[in-house]
């Protein structure tokens, strides 16, 4: 299958708190899984990714989480800033590159 | 650096018009290019990708067509547009076929 399914949809959090995004697959084939930020009127732009030989990976405050026995990866966005609010798209990749739905996220000052 | 162009930026187009959508990029040679529809609030839905010159794949059946004329060169096409065409249209482009994708910052579409 080449699906990858994202959760939330939306979420709302407060300033300073901890933003989780989850991501799903179930194609073992899948060797890259990068993370997109896209800003209101903007096209998505690269923000994290990780391959499956790591279990995590940090940039700044945005950390992913992989699993790779449950199939799942998460990002992170600690101390989450209003100018945070955007909506994030996982994405997985094997042969082709395939999105997750993407969630919108709000970071109330 | 790479950079990816897209024009026009936004379009009003009454419906039953032709439609003409552009994207090049800069700085790699044969890239594999992609045109993405977005609505409103939902996520990415890939129209049609293309590996080389002249070679187009479609992944969703509709009233677009897509053209690569020129190896930096995506164009994105309609006969007749229909109102269901609105949206916010994306070109991206990647190294290879599965790698990431880097977008351009969009056409937004809006059929009256």
């Amino acid at each position: 299958q080449q699906q990858v399914k994202q959760s939330p949809q939306s979420l709302i959090v407060q300033k300073g708190g901890i933003s989780i995004i989850n991501c799903a697959y179930e194609n073992t084939a899948f060797d890259y899984f990068p993370w997109y930020q896209q800003f209101p009127g903007k096209g998505p732009a690269l923000l994290i990714a990780i391959r499956p030989d790591v279990s995590e990976k940090k940039e700044g405050r945005f950390t992913i989480s992989f699993n790779k026995s449950a199939k799942q990866f998460s990002l992170h966005i600690m101390d989450s800033q209003p100018g945070d609010s955007a909506t994030y798209f996982c994405a997985a990749s094997g042969s082709r590159l395939t999105f997750g739905e993407g969630t919108q996220l709000t970071v109330n000052p | 650096s790479q950079t990816i162009h897209q024009w026009p930026a936004t379009l009003v187009q009454p419906v039953g018009s032709p439609l003409s959508l552009e994207c090049t990029v800069e700085g790699t040679s044969n890239p594999n290019l992609y045109w993405y529809r977005q609505a409103a609030g939902r996520g990415l839905q890939l129209l049609f990708y293309s590996v080389g010159i002249g070679q187009i794949s479609s992944e969703v059946p509709q009233n677009l067509s897509a053209s690569r004329p020129q190896d930096r060169q995506f164009i994105l096409s309609s006969k007749k547009l229909l109102l269901s065409d609105s949206g916010f249209y994306l070109c991206a482009w990647s190294v290879r076929f599965g790698n990431e994708q880097f977008f351009g910052p969009g056409t937004r579409l809006t059929v009256l």
